[in-house]
Order: C-alpha cells, then sequence, then structure tokens
C-alpha cells in the first residue's frame, strides 16, 4: 500500500513568486492535512480537508491556500512568498469522519521550500 | 481549546540508558494522544496513540508511554536506547470530533550517545 507522496521534495522560490504544492493521500483516505514546520515556531496546522471541503483552517494569512479534488489529492498554494515561508510542509491523510477520532494521520515526507 | 507541552528540548542518554520523554497535555475533552518520530529530512512517523482500552500503551521499536489522567501526562519511555533512536520526537494531541487536527509539542530531540 503505498504513502502519502509530496511532490515536489525540494522547491526554492524567490520573494514575491507563488507556489503550489501537491500531496497524494494514502488509498482509501479522504481527509487531508497541512502542516508547516519551522525551526522556531515547530509544527503548525495550515488546513484540514475533506470530500473537497475546507473543514479547519489554522492561524496563517490568507496568502495561504489549499484545496482538494474528487480523488482526494489535496494541493496547497502561498502566493507572494515571504522569506519566513522557509520550511518543510508536510501532508497528512487520514480516514475522515466515521473514524474513531483517535485514528492516526499518515505523514508525506515533505515539501521543503526555501524562498530567497 | 489543546495544548502539548514537551519539557526538555534536547534530551541526551547513553546506549544502552533508559529513555523517558516527557508529555503533558491541556484539553477540555478527553484527549486522543499520539508520539511521533522524525528522522532527518524526513516525515513524521506514528510511533504509538492512546486508546482508552488501557493506560499503558506499547508503540513500535520498544517504545511505550503511560497515559495519566490525574498528571495530565503522557510520557514516552524505552527501557534501553539504541544509537537508532536518535531523532527528534513529538508528542500530539487530536481535537476530536468531526474534525481532524493535531496541536503538537515543540518536540524533544534524542541524542544516543556511544
Amino acid at each position: 500500500k503505498a504513502g502519502v507522496t509530496q511532490t515536489p521534495r525540494y522547491l526554492i522560490k524567490t520573494r514575491g513568486q507563488q507556489v503550489t504544492l501537491s500531496c497524494s493521500p494514502i488509498s482509501g483516505h479522504r481527509s487531508v492535512s497541512w502542516y508547516q514546520q519551522t525551526p522556531g515556531q515547530g509544527l503548525q496546522f495550515l488546513f484540514e480537508y475533506f470530500s473537497e471541503t475546507q473543514r479547519n483552517k489554522g492561524n496563517f494569512p490568507g496568502r495561504f491556500s489549499g484545496r482538494q479534488f474528487s480523488n482526494s489529492r489535496s494541493e496547497m498554494n502561498v502566493s507572494t512568498l515571504e522569506l519566513g515561508d522557509s520550511a518543510l510542509y508536510l501532508c497528512a491523510s487520514s480516514l475522515g469522519p466515521g473514524a474513531e477520532a483517535n485514528t492516526e494521520a499518515f505523514f508525506g515526507q515533505g515539501t521543503r521550500l526555501t524562498v530567497v | 481549546a489543546q495544548s502539548v507541552t514537551q519539557l526538555g528540548s534536547h534530551v541526551s542518554v547513553s546506549e544502552g540508558a533508559l529513555v523517558l520523554l516527557r508529555c503533558n497535555y491541556s484539553s477540555s475533552v478527553p484527549p486522543y494522544l499520539f508520539w511521533y518520530v522524525q528522522y532527518p529530512n524526513q516525515g513524521l512517523q506514528l510511533l504509538l496513540k492512546y486508546t482508552s482500552a488501557a493506560t499503558l500503551v506499547k508503540g513500535i521499536n520498544g517504545f511505550e508511554a503511560e497515559f495519566k489522567k490525574s498528571e495530565t501526562s503522557f510520557h514516552l519511555t524505552k527501557p534501553s536506547a539504541h544509537m537508532s533512536d536518535a531523532a527528534e520526537y513529538f508528542c500530539a494531541v487530536n481535537s476530536g470530533g468531526s474534525n481532524y487536527k493535531l496541536t503538537f509539542g515543540k518536540g524533544t530531540l534524542l541524542t544516543v550517545n556511544p
């Protein structure tokens, strides 16, 4: 069974540009969450999608957005990049509503974004 | 709102020694608790999760954690450290309900000395 796949693994962008990251969840998983990991702030929740709907959003500016497709694949977009957006972006998939709340999330290897 | 506190950003042990990584949580509802491990340049891998069936939870690689409601703690232990255990460890709580949102502690970097 394939795990969570994130592409690309590494990205270098210039300030002011925009970037799109992709995440393919585990087959059968319908919930996809995104997290930002930085040395200073640690792991912070960005948003969660289920059935193409954003159900929960973290405390990030509107430059951070996402979407989910009918096949559960998800993308996140960051517009007008800032130096502080440099981070490891992690995607996690889980079964979604109906599963027990202690069902674990499975993480991808992440996309390392560097803004210069 | 849920929160997680991991005491000690860096723990160093000798190979073969006991590993103890501390996690305290704050939750207004029954918590759903997890421990994850992260190796350099990798994603997060689940070590174990708390289920209400047992307060002592066994995970992979010889790790276990004990849920203590009175102390709001979920500390991670391993009797004998191995060099391959060197990594960063994160305690997390799920907000539960119909939404899936993990709140993580700041992480504890475990160093294992030969």
